[in-house]
């Protein structure tokens, strides 16, 4: 199975900063990764897919990028609706995996 | 526009069976593999497997391995999961998930269902 390694797996930030969130996979997935945000007490939602692309829908500030197997999401100007927890999903192979979880508090 | 909608919050005993489902609708259901993932209580997600509603092929992962099964209805466009030989740590949200697939291979989910809670108790 590869194993998705997601750090922090927590941070706090105030509205304006940019941020960043780390995963690693233990084998070469090429861009099979996505991001997800999930928000308390909803279902995880679409952010980023193929390690680069942002979903319709989804705001500006969110951002991928690759650099071998580790990839990255950078989220700019934080706003208060962006508090929650990100998740890292590979779709390279089965069994499908997601990163450990990075929740994020807006102070 | 595509939507998952799944069935209600469950309460089940150790060793009863659970069967969740999930409507689609918004889209060519026979068109798009459904996923089944499941979070425990303050944990992460974790997935379990997943249908082919045309032809109804399944994959799951090896820890649900002759506890799970997954079955699809194509006159309804349901896709329905059953967890047999429950625990308490069975007792998590589950999710239907969308798979959403680019022509070179590359794939996501989306979108979700809502989830559904299932509550393993004496």
């Amino acid at each position: 199975d590869i194993q998705m390694t997601q750090s922090p797996s927590s941070l706090s930030a105030s509205v304006g900063d940019s941020v960043t969130i780390t995963c690693r996979s233990s084998h070469s997935i090429s861009a099979y990764l996505n991001w997800y945000q999930q928000k308390p007490g909803q279902a995880p939602k679409l952010l980023i897919y193929a390690a680069l692309s942002l979903q319709s829908g989804a705001p500006s500030r969110f951002r991928g990028s690759q650099s071998g197997t580790d990839f990255t999401l950078t989220i700019s100007y934080l706003q208060p609706e962006d508090s929650g927890t990100y998740y890292c999903q590979q779709s390279y192979s089965i069994p499908r995996t997601f990163g450990q979880g990075t929740r994020l508090e807006i102070k | 526009q595509a939507q998952l909608v799944q069935s209600g919050a469950e309460v089940e005993k150790p060793g009863a069976s659970v069967k969740v489902s999930c409507q689609a609708s918004g889209y060519t259901f026979m068109n798009h593999h459904l996923h089944w993932i499941r979070q425990a209580p303050g944990q992460g997600l974790e997935w379990m497997g997943m249908i082919n509603p045309s032809g109804g092929s399944t994959t799951y992962a090896q820890q649900f391995q002759g506890r799970v099964a997954m079955t699809t209805d194509t006159s309804r466009d349901i896709v329905s999961m059953e967890l047999s030989s429950l625990i308490s740590e069975d007792t998590a949200v589950y999710y239907c998930a969308r798979e959403t697939k680019w022509p070179g291979g590359n794939n996501w989910f989306d979108p979700w269902g809502q989830g559904t809670l299932v509550t393993v108790s004496s």
